[in-house]
């Protein structure tokens, strides 16, 4: 258990719509990432949060945003979803001084 | 523009040998690397990691060799064990504690 919480893990969900993935880093790290995988691919970076502010984008889509709260956990909203949508997004958590980043289990997003 | 590579797909090896896995890299300003293992239906867990300034860094049974001039990296594992079966992704970072560029991945089978 890596200490990262992800919710939902599955989330199917039609063309259009809207979805919010929520994360919990493990307990103190302030540092908050969001990324994306698709079928077959390796882990394409979205965006990171640092103690709430953003710190770092790649390359997140327009109808993609995320936000980190006061209590640091962090959701991220995607809209107007399109099939090419679904994929595996993973948060990931790290202290943000040196330490390797920790990964969640996970949201499987299926767009129908 | 894929700024780290794996280039091996899949690799197959015989339980107690020792598996090699590859990864290069473009960006020179990359200054520590990771190793992760993912596990179907799980987030990646971190394995090793290595910086920049070291050129081998050993943990058990996982190594990690960098080759700066060369732009790459492998992980030995010695002996191989069938529960190392899974994928094995690099990752690079410019910095500490920010965003990781991930390679495609290798899965790795230990044939028993």
């Amino acid at each position: 258990d890596s200490g990262v919480t992800q919710t939902p893990k599955h989330l199917i969900t039609a063309t259009g719509q809207r979805v919010t993935l929520r994360c919990s880093p493990r307990s103190g790290d302030l540092s908050v990432y969001w990324y994306q995988q698709s079928l077959d691919q390796g882990l394409q970076f979205l965006i990171q949060y640092y103690n709430g502010e953003e710190r770092a984008k790649g390359n997140i889509l327009e109808r993609f945003s995320a936000q980190q709260f006061p209590d640091l956990h962090s959701e991220l909203n995607l809209s107007s979803l399109e099939l090419g949508d679904s994929a595996l997004y993973f948060c990931a958590s790290s202290s943000g001084g040196g330490t390797e980043a920790f990964f969640g289990q996970g949201t499987r997003l299926t767009v129908v | 523009d894929q700024q780290v590579k794996q280039n091996s797909p899949s690799l197959s090896v015989q339980e107690g040998r020792i598996s090699i896995l590859n990864c290069d890299y473009t960006n020179s300003m990359f200054d520590y690397f990771l190793w992760y293992k993912k596990y179907p239906a799980e987030g990646p867990t971190f394995l090793i990691s290595i910086s920049s300034i070291k050129d081998k860094n050993e943990d058990g049974r996982f190594t990690v060799f960098l080759n700066k001039s060369a732009k790459h990296l492998s992980l030995h594992i010695v002996p191989s064990q069938p529960g190392d079966s899974a994928v094995y992704f690099c990752a690079a970072s410019v910095g500490y504690g920010n965003k990781l560029v991930f390679g495609a991945g290798t899965i790795l089978r230990v044939k028993s």
